[in-house]
């Protein structure tokens, strides 16, 4: 298993441009999540997802959207870039949906808006 | 969602034992207590969960005191690779998705 993968490791945009971040799993899990860290900071979430064709906010949900429409992916779209959204972006997943159940991490995507 | 208070960082040197103490005065009965670790450049990975008592694995060692306020990590023998950012994260254990992490505990091992 790949476990969570993340497209593309490492992106620039200029303000105001859109794009989407691409996060899938292999695991069959039914819960997804997106969080944002910023320089020195903990994670901070922004949406999450308990199944195909079900999302809902987080603590930072403004100025990006989601959608799931399979269980694999999780796309995260920027709709127009703004310098504070400069952060590195983590997606997870677990099999389940309270605390007991393990999220797996991917490897992050680090996004600098100029 | 219980909130946590973690020391901002710690200094070990390598062979030491380490350990990591989180408050969680709030802490509801459903609640789980779960640890996470960060290494630069890397999303978080579990490192070990429990409810009460003690819970070991090959990683680490959990204590929970009987009033479940706190909780202990424990890293036996740390070496310069257990430099990470260690989180503790409380929360329901059947409706828990929204996960907070807080700013974490800045573990350095120095040779």
């Amino acid at each position: 298993n790949a476990g969570v993968t993340q497209t593309p490791k490492f992106q620039v945009l200029k303000t105001g441009q859109s794009m989407t971040l691409q996060c899938a799993q292999d695991m069959n899990h039914e819960y997804m999540s997106w969080y944002r860290q910023d320089p020195g900071m903990g994670l901070r979430l922004i949406h999450y997802s308990v199944g195909a064709g079900i999302t809902d906010q987080g603590e930072v949900p403004n100025g990006y959207n989601v959608s799931r429409s399979t269980t694999e992916d999780f796309p995260l779209r920027l709709l127009s870039a703004a310098p504070s959204q400069t952060s590195v972006y983590f997606c997870a997943s677990s099999g389940g949906q309270g605390s007991a159940d393990t999220q797996y991490f991917g490897p992050g995507t680090r996004l600098t808006v100029l | 969602l219980a909130k946590t208070t973690q020391p901002i960082s710690m200094d070990s040197y390598e062979g030491q034992e380490v350990n990591i103490t989180c408050s969680h005065n709030n802490i509801a009965t459903n609640d789980y207590i779960t640890w996470y670790q960060q290494f630069p450049s890397q999303g978080p990975r579990f490192i070990i969960q429990g409810y009460k008592t003690k819970v070991t694995n090959e990683v680490a060692s959990l204590f929970i005191p009987a009033d479940r306020k706190s909780s202990t990590l424990s890293l036996p023998r740390v070496s310069l690779s257990d430099t990470a950012v260690y989180y503790c994260l409380v929360g329901d254990m059947w409706s828990s998705y929204k996960l907070i992490f807080g700013s974490g505990t800045r573990l350095l091992v120095r040779p």
